[in-house]
């Protein structure tokens, strides 16, 4: 199975400050990955496709990047509703997996 | 807007089984397969399984022999037998966004809530 190394587990942060996050696979994905924002006691949405594509409806303040192993979401500026955790997902391969998540809060 | 609407929370004993509906609206959902990701209580996000437009199925090794999932147009199915109290959980289920990209997720069902309690 491929495995997803996702960092950091959580992170504080104030508003207007550049935020990322990453996940690196155990092998090779292509860009076979999706980001992914959960708020408590809601279901997931989808902020990011093939690594690089943002989702319809989406603030242009988050993008992706990366292909291959090394994968990365940014937010650019801080905004309070962007406090949630943050998963990626690798769809290349069976079984998909997860990360193991990344909680950002506002200082 | 694509709507996943999932069935109500269940509470279960251990050793039960438990099935969870998640139906598409307005439309169904064609060809897309339908995956089942769980969430146990403040953790992280888990792949359960998968269910193709065709009713392939495809699951996580865990589950292989008490897991089944089923479709129709527009509702799919997920049965989970010989529960126990790891089983205790969110349920979600998330359609693929299209019949040849397998697992890639884009919208999610609101969750159902499974409790496996003596």
């Amino acid at each position: 199975d491929i495995q997803m190394t996702q960092s950091p587990s959580s992170l504080s942060a104030s508003i207007g400050d550049r935020v990322t996050i990453t996940c690196r696979a155990s092998q090779d994905i292509k860009d076979d990955l999706a980001w992914y924002q959960q708020k408590p006691g809601k279901a997931p949405t989808r902020l990011i496709y093939d690594a690089s594509s943002l989702q319809s409806g989406v603030p242009s303040r988050f993008s992706g990047s990366g292909s291959g192993t090394e994968f990365t979401l940014a937010i650019s500026s801080l905004q309070p509703e962007d406090s949630a955790t943050y998963y990626c997902l690798q769809h290349h391969a069976y079984p998909p997996v997860f990360g193991r998540g990344s909680k950002v809060e506002i200082k | 807007q694509v709507q996943l609407v999932q069935s109500g929370p269940e509470v279960k004993k251990p050793g039960a089984s438990v099935t969870v509906s998640c139906k598409m609206s307005p439309n169904n959902f064609g060809n897309n397969g339908v995956n089942w990701v769980r969430q146990a209580p403040g953790q992280g996000l888990e792949w359960v399984g998968w269910v193709s437009g065709l009713g392939r199925t495809n699951s996580a090794d865990k589950f292989y022999d008490r897991l089944t999932m089923t479709t129709s147009t527009s509702t799919v199915f997920m049965e989970l037998r010989s529960l126990t109290s790891d089983d205790t959980a969110v349920y979600y289920c998330a359609r693929d966004v299209d019949p040849t990209n397998w697992y890639e997720i884009d919208f999610w069902g609101q969750g159902t809530q499974v409790t496996v309690s003596s």
